[in-house]
């Protein structure tokens, strides 16, 4: 079936580095975009970043810009996440999450939505 | 980029039709036919009911339903149900090629 999976996260100290991973199964990954999408204890969802389905284009939430880098591995079926300068409010349950179609078109891509969504890993920052 | 801005909490009976507004900007919902809808159930991941605007995915229930007027959106929850007990947000793509989604509603079945 279908599947997205998060690991990578724990509880990592304001400064330091953190690399997130997304293993996906069951659907051709090279075809999507993907997105990491954020939800801090108690809060809203928040979107984070987002990559094209070949890799080229990458975007990011003013709050992540600078400090998180989006990439992807299409042999490894495996989205990453490498999070730097980490901060408390970075705190929170990060999920990937694939668009919810097909486009190899749109220049800059366009974010459609998300129709499938891991369970999520947690990153606490704190000292 | 601001949150798409929800009402914090809706109510209805079961059985009752209940509406969650979702506005945003000319920039964002105003701009695009690519809103959608996702649910999420205590400690879940969020789930797609709705997308580009009216659009449900294979196997979302007929009681769910969108639209869009201006630079705001609404679900529609016909029918309701003890299981539609969750928080709802909107999302939105934005003229800044990012995504934005709205900052919730919980909805109580009473």
């Amino acid at each position: 079936q279908v599947q997205l999976v998060e690991s990578g996260g724990g509880v990592v100290q304001p400064g330091r580095s953190l690399r997130l991973s997304c293993a996906a199964s069951g659907f051709t990954f090279s075809n999507y975009a993907i997105s990491w999408v954020r939800q801090a204890p108690g809060k809203g969802l928040e979107w984070v970043s987002a990559i094209s389905y070949d890799g080229t284009k990458k975007y990011y939430a003013d709050a992540v810009k600078g400090r998180f880098t989006i990439s992807r591995d299409d042999p490894r079926n495996t989205l990453y996440l490498q999070m730097n300068s980490l901060r408390a409010e970075d705190t929170a349950v990060y999920y990937c999450a694939r668009d919810l179609r097909v486009d190899f078109w749109s220049d800059p891509i366009i974010h459609y939505g998300v129709d499938v969504w891991g369970q999520g890993t947690t990153i606490t920052v704190s000292s | 980029q601001s949150a798409l801005t929800q009402p914090a909490s809706v109510s209805g009976s079961p059985g009752q039709s209940i509406t969650i507004s979702c506005t945003g900007t000319s920039t964002d919902v105003g701009g695009y036919n690519y809103v959608s809808w996702y649910q999420q159930h205590p400690g879940k991941a969020p789930k797609l009911m709705i997308y580009d605007v009216t659009y449900r995915p294979s196997g979302v229930s007929d009681r769910f339903s969108g639209s869009k007027s201006g630079t705001t959106a609404s679900l529609t929850i016909s029918g309701l149900q003890a299981e539609d007990e969750a928080d709802y947000y909107c999302g939105s793509y934005t003229s800044s090629n990012t995504y934005v989604f709205g900052t919730g509603t919980k909805v109580t079945v009473v």
